[in-house]
């Protein structure tokens, strides 16, 4: 049973750039959410996808928007990238309210 | 604003050793306290908390959550050097999506 898996595992991208995230849930789970962890610091929530919708926002700009595909997988996207962009890119899916979030391995974007 | 404080940052013990790692919270609308362990990647759950005072056990960890002092530890007995990683508390909202707020996580360090 594959967990939540995310691709790619790293990324190298320049200022000013567009970069597209991409997550499968663990099997069973319809529930998405994107996570972004600078070093050394704990998670920050971006937003959660639920029936292909955007069910809530965190406290970034909209440069970052996302998508959840009918099979709920889901996609980051981050546009005009700047160097504090740089950080660990974490998904969690989970099958509903009461159930824990289960994290993928997350991708690694720099920012050059 | 919604707060998760963890304590200590960083701790450092010798291989046998018992340890407590404290969350204190401040939120609204709390619905679950999780911990999660992290290692190089992904955050792996350990133990969702709903109810104050009942402790939740797995081999030698366990953690209970004081919904009235809003706090939570979580507690590892004879430590071994396989426990060393980043401890995550993490908060759950009743906001109509599961979002996680984190504390800055605990690094747990196990000497031999």
């Amino acid at each position: 049973d594959a967990g939540v898996t995310q691709s790619p595992t790293h990324l190298i991208k320049t200022r000013g750039q567009q970069v597209t995230l991409r997550c499968s849930p663990k099997s069973g789970h319809d529930t998405v959410s994107w996570y972004q962890q600078a070093l050394g610091q704990g998670p920050q929530f971006i937003f959660q996808y639920y029936e292909e919708e955007e069910r809530q926002r965190g406290n970034f700009p909209d440069r970052f928007s996302g998508h959840q595909f009918p099979n709920y997988s889901s996609e980051l996207n981050v546009n005009a990238l700047l160097l504090g962009d740089s950080a660990l890119y974490l998904c969690a899916s989970s099958g509903g309210l009461g159930q824990p979030q289960h994290f993928g391995d997350g991708t690694r974007l720099s920012i050059l | 604003e919604d707060k998760v404080v963890q304590s200590p940052l960083s701790l450092v013990v010798h291989e046998g050793d018992t340890v407590t790692l404290n969350c204190s919270y401040e939120v609204t609308n709390f619905r679950s306290l999780l911990w999660y362990k992290q290692e190089k990647k992904a955050p792996t759950f350990l133990f969702m908390l709903t109810s104050s005072g009942i402790e939740k056990k797995s081999g030698r960890l366990s953690s209970i959550l004081d919904k009235k002092e809003l706090f939570s530890i979580l507690n590892i007995t004879a430590t071994q050097t396989g426990d060393s990683a980043v401890y995550l508390c993490a908060v759950e909202m009743i906001q109509g999506a599961q979002k996680l707020v984190f504390g800055q996580g605990t690094r747990l360090t196990i000497n031999p």
